[in-house]
């Protein structure tokens, strides 16, 4: 089945240091979008990756897709305590259907 | 432009009673998905509809649990019967018409259902 794995579950680093997350699937993806999650909150939607080999940037965030479109990665420089919360990637497998297939997260914590 | 909204927020339920939950996609949206988050996990996909259609409720349990969007009016998910695993967050979420697969989709706030 269409199963979308996320690493590490739990990162905590100190402000100012860089930031992680990976996401592998099991079968090719028509696209990957990535989510932000705060405590007690609702999924916002930072990106979408479309394309083999796709990098785009958002200030501080770097997100990319790999060439197989199997796997992808959010990278965060220089975190800020802002940047707390739950990232998910989001794997659509295209078709009829749009339904999301999501990571477990990975749960940042950041200290000052 | 108002976002997607979902009441209520927070239900509390006793087992065996029913629970609504409804959805208002944002204006101009014609896709609703539903998602259950269970504490310290992660989203499942539980059922896409479009107007008055179901397009894919394979991740609907296949008792106790049903959705609609009708014509009018916003779309509902409801669950019979609730037993206390069903407590967690239900979260809505609605994308424009086009091709649905390279659509963003925006979440509604959620609802809290704790059953007990």
């Amino acid at each position: 089945g269409q199963q979308v794995m996320q690493i590490p579950q739990y990162q905590h680093v100190q402000e100012g240091e860089d930031f992680t997350t990976y996401c592998n699937s099991s079968t090719t993806l028509s696209n990957i979008q990535w989510y932000k999650q705060r405590p007690g909150g609702h999924p916002v939607f930072l990106i979408q990756l479309v394309k083999s080999g796709e990098v785009k940037k958002q200030k501080r965030l770097t997100f990319q897709f790999g060439e197989a479109k199997k796997n992808s990665s959010l990278h965060i420089t220089a975190t800020q305590t802002t940047d707390v919360g739950t990232y998910f990637c989001a794997g659509n497998y295209g078709g009829a259907t749009n339904k999301l297939i999501f990571g477990t997260g990975t749960l940042l914590a950041v200290q000052p | 432009n108002a976002g997607v909204m979902q009441n209520p927020r927070h239900l509390v339920r006793r087992r065996g009673q029913e629970a609504r939950l409804r959805c208002s996609p944002m204006k101009g949206h014609s896709h609703v998905y539903w998602y259950r988050q269970l504490p310290e996990e992660g989203l499942k996909f539980m059922v896409y509809l479009q107007k008055e259609n179901i397009i894919d409720e394979s991740g609907m349990p296949k008792e106790r649990f049903s959705a609609e969007f009708p014509k009018e009016g916003p779309s509902i998910l409801r669950i019979q019967q609730v037993v206390r695993g069903d407590s967690a967050a239900y979260f809505c979420a609605s994308s424009p018409p086009g091709t649905p697969s390279y659509n963003e989709q925006f979440f509604g706030p959620g609802t809290r259902l704790t059953v007990l």
